[in-house]
């Protein structure tokens, strides 16, 4: 089925170890976006990739990176994995509807991660 | 910063009563709004979305925008158990990305 794929589902880590969060999306959409949701926050905006080769900070950048390797994969690093860190991340990607000019964005089914 | 309001809830309504849901922003720019509902343990799924003032409608759902207040609201007539969920309002200013609320929690009691 079309939509964003998102791997690992679950992850724990130990605090300093590195690790990449992968997602697809086999939509054709020139946007992807990573977020973190953590309880009574809502949903934060990372890092985004507007179109291919461009990628640019959101709301909460700090330690993490992003690579947008092509147009269907945004990859999400973390360098050295912090407790503060612990959330559950979601990437989404979206495409104008041309007919109607209106952004919608479809999720990932979402990574838990834990750092200890 | 954008901010984007709603009431935590959580907001319990009967089985066959109508539900609304509220939505506040600051950013008077903002130009396309998004209601999203997400299940406990699940992604965001896209419910509704709206750009004009005035009330747009899709099935038991009912979203509402009024720029000049900056608000948007959504309505849900005959709520079910089903639609017992985390709402959560969106909203998209300038480039494509979106600002969301932190969820009202809904809960439909049988």
């Amino acid at each position: 089925n079309a939509g964003v794929t998102q791997t690992p589902k679950f992850q724990v880590l130990k605090t300093g170890q590195s690790m990449t969060l992968q997602c697809a999306q086999d939509m054709n959409h020139n946007s992807m976006y990573w977020y973190r949701q953590d309880p009574g926050m809502g949903l934060r905006l990372i890092y985004y990739s507007a179109s291919e080769g461009t990628t640019d900070k959101g709301e909460v950048p700090n330690g993490y990176n992003v690579s947008r390797l092509n147009k269907r994969e945004f990859s999400l690093r973390l360098e050295s994995a912090a407790p503060s860190q612990t959330s559950v991340y979601f990437c989404a990607s979206s495409d104008r509807d041309r007919g109607r000019g209106v952004y919608g964005y479809t999720f990932g089914s979402g990574t838990r991660l834990t750092v200890v | 910063q954008k901010e984007v309001e709603q009431n935590s809830g959580p907001l319990s309504v009967p089985e066959g009563a109508i539900a609304s849901l509220n939505c506040t922003y600051s950013d008077r720019v903002s130009q396309s709004f998004f209601w999203y509902r997400q299940y406990s343990g699940k992604s965001p799924e896209l419910i509704m979305s709206i750009y004009s003032n005035g009330d747009k409608e899709d099935g038991r759902f009912t979203a509402q925008l009024n720029k000049a207040s900056q608000y948007v609201s959504l309505l849900i007539r005959d709520s079910q158990p089903s639609d017992s969920a985390t709402y959560l309002c969106a909203v998209r200013t300038g480039a494509n990305n979106l600002f969301f609320g932190t969820g009202t929690r809904l809960t439909v009691i049988p």
